[in-house]
């Protein structure tokens, strides 16, 4: 596609549910990132693939959340038993080259309530 | 750690009016630096970039110059429109790193 798709835009999940965040990067780009951008303040970063590998899961904040990309094109964002401080908007970028830039997507609003 | 201190918004200003945000930095060696825009309801866009001390980065009127004695990126535009208005981050990479460092974004708004 012409770019980076995330869906849903918006979710309500009540506390304790579980949530999927779909993310299709643009064709061909081999990094992909999760970013959480907590109200007022600048993203964060969560996870980085390289094709099907996650390289890093370093930003992860428990062991709540989980990321795949197993045929290493889209990417789902996992969050078991959502928590009220896991509202946030959830940001995916990818990346053909790293010298070239991200491209985002618009984001997931995830609100717990 | 790396860390990105951007100057608290909102930031209101009249068209044709000059706009500076500024931004600094803390990093280790020679990170690459970012400004991005996120328009309302829209994904981050990269504005400019820059990747070496003293590089200017510009595009569509707004320039930012890498000031490594300063840790700086500050950015600046003469003549600001009202569809400018939006939320400015910047970020860095460390070098050899993927990861943005975001600083907390800036809201800009332009009026007529």
């Amino acid at each position: 596609g012409a770019g980076v798709s995330q869906s849903p835009r918006y979710k309500v999940a009540k506390r304790g549910q579980d949530v999927a965040l779909r993310c299709d990067p643009i064709s061909g780009h081999v990094s992909l990132f999760w970013y959480q951008q907590a109200l007022g303040q600048g993203p964060e970063f969560l996870t980085y693939f390289q094709n099907e590998a996650q390289l890093d899961k370093s930003g992860l904040p428990s062991d709540r959340f989980f990321a795949e990309r197993p045929e290493g094109s889209v990417s789902t964002l996992k969050i078991q038993r959502t928590q009220q401080e896991d509202s946030a908007v959830y940001l995916c970028a990818s990346s053909f080259n790293a010298d070239y830039g991200y491209t985002f997507g618009s984001g997931t609003r995830l609100t717990v309530v | 750690g790396n860390s990105v201190t951007q100057m608290e918004g909102p930031v209101t200003l009249s068209e044709e009016a000059f706009l500076t945000i500024n931004c600094t930095y803390t990093a280790t060696g020679y990170p690459s630096l970012f400004w991005y825009v996120q328009y309302p309801g829209e994904g981050l866009q990269l504005l400019l970039k820059a990747t070496k001390a003293d590089d200017k980065g510009s595009n569509k009127g707004f320039e930012a110059t890498y000031r490594k004695e300063t840790t700086s990126f500050h950015l600046e535009k003469g003549s600001v429109q009202v569809s400018d208005s939006a939320v400015y981050f910047c970020a860095l990479s460390g070098a050899g790193s993927y990861q943005l460092t975001f600083g907390k974004g800036t809201k800009l708004s332009v009026i007529p």
